[in-house]
Parts: structure tokens; C-alpha cells; sequence
């Protein structure tokens, strides 16, 4: 069974840092690209960040260019958020979801985690 | 981006009924449509990938199809535990790009 397991949220004040971690259990993690979607409390949802097998494809949302990173470590089956310069727009649960088979980074998330809260606020 | 938008926003239906919400791209996406059910407090689900092909699991009332900017997901006969919000999402293009949502309550 698949399972993903996040970790890392909390209340952070603006223009901090926070890193995200995601633990990957039930598949080969290294076979399939990872991605971050989050969910403004109420809200709809929106995609993040996305990262391929290898670490050799890695896209972002405009709204965290610049700001975010985006990494995974195939050999401790995780994947990681470096969030930097945290606004209080970004305050939402954040979830990653593992891609399905696909030779890109698009396509359909068929497994996501239970997500991890992130609140930025003074 | 590719803009995504669904219809309705809401809707109230009864157990048995019959469910259709819409789903439009901006642009043509091909099949590059997926669908997902959301409960309360939960991760979504994926349901429905390729606009037509059902996720392993996933009941057979769920259904969906369309290509280029229009689709359709259909429920064919609601069931309690269906009541939940739903969405599709695209990935012809990035940035991936999900719709606002279809919130499914009982009438």
C-alpha cells in the first residue's frame, strides 16, 4: 500500500523559512516523480511544485518561483519543500501526491499524503 | 496557464440521483483530464484519469469523458457516500492547473 506522510508545518512569521518533508513508503519512490499541491484552508486546490525521477525535471508555480525548492532523496524515499521568504498567502495545508506512470512530470496524482498545515502569520 | 472551470459550483442532490458537473479548458488539452473527489478534512482521490479512464478501485457509477475543452464527469446514481467536492485538473501544459470545484450536498 502506499503511503505518504508529510511533515515540517507549523506557524511561521513572514519572510521566514520552513522545509517540508515528505516520506514515501509501499512503492518504488525512485521510479516516479513527486509533487507539492497545497490548499489554502477553504479553498481550492493548487499545484506547487513538481520534481521527476531523477531530480533532472523540476517545475514550479509562478506564485513560488524564486522562493521555493523543490528536492527528493531516492535513497531515504523522501521528498522535501525548502520554502524561503514565506508570505501569508502561502498559508495552507500542503500536500504531496506521487505521479503516476508517466515519462514526464504531468499527469495524474494517484496518491497523496494527509498534508501538512502551514501558517504564516506575525 | 491554461484556465479551468467547472459547473456548477454547487449542487444538491438526492441518493440515487443522477449527477453531471462540467469541466472547461481555456484551450485544447487533448485527454490530459483527470478528476478528483475531495471529503472534508481528507487528501483527494483520484477518480478518473485520461478524461475517461477509471482509477483502479474507484466504483463504476463514476464516470467521465470529453476531449479538447469540453468534459463531463458523471456520478450515475449517487450514493451517501459521494457527498463531497469534486475536480478536474489538467496537465496538457504546465503550470498544472485545477478547476475551482463542484460541491456536492445532499438536497
Amino acid at each position: 500500500e502506499v503511503q505518504l506522510e508529510e511533515s515540517g508545518g507549523g506557524l511561521v512569521q513572514p519572510g521566514r523559512s520552513l522545509r517540508l518533508s515528505c516520506t514515501a513508503s509501499g512503492f518504488s519512490f525512485d521510479d516516479y516523480a513527486m509533487h507539492w499541491v497545497r490548499q489554502a484552508p477553504g479553498k481550492g486546490l493548487e499545484w506547487v511544485s513538481g520534481i521527476s525521477w531523477n531530480s533532472g525535471n523540476i517545475a514550479y508555480a509562478d506564485s513560488v518561483r524564486g522562493r521555493f525548492t523543490i528536492s527528493r532523496d531516492n535513497a531515504k524515499n523522501s521528498l522535501y519543500l525548502q520554502m524561503n521568504s514565506l508570505r501569508p498567502e502561502d498559508t495552507a495545508f500542503y500536500f504531496c501526491a506521487k505521479l503516476g506512470p508517466s515519462m514526464v512530470i504531468k499527469g495524474e496524482f494517484d496518491s497523496w499524503g494527509q498534508g501538512t498545515l502551514v501558517i504564516v502569520s506575525s | 496557464d491554461i484556465q479551468m472551470t467547472q459547473s456548477p459550483s454547487s449542487l444538491s442532490a438526492s441518493v440515487g440521483d443522477r449527477v453531471t458537473i462540467t469541466c472547461q479548458a481555456s484551450q485544447d488539452i487533448s485527454d490530459y483530464l483527470n478528476w478528483y473527489q475531495q471529503k472534508p478534512g481528507k487528501a483527494p482521490n483520484l477518480l478518473i484519469y485520461d478524461a475517461s479512464n477509471l482509477q483502479t478501485g474507484v466504483p463504476s457509477r463514476f464516470s467521465g469523458s470529453g476531449s479538447g475543452t469540453d468534459f463531463t464527469f458523471t456520478i450515475s446514481s449517487l450514493q451517501p457516500e459521494d457527498f463531497a467536492t469534486y475536480y478536474c485538473q489538467q496537465y496538457s501544459n504546465l503550470p498544472l492547473t485545477f478547476g475551482p470545484g463542484t460541491k456536492v450536498d445532499l438536497k
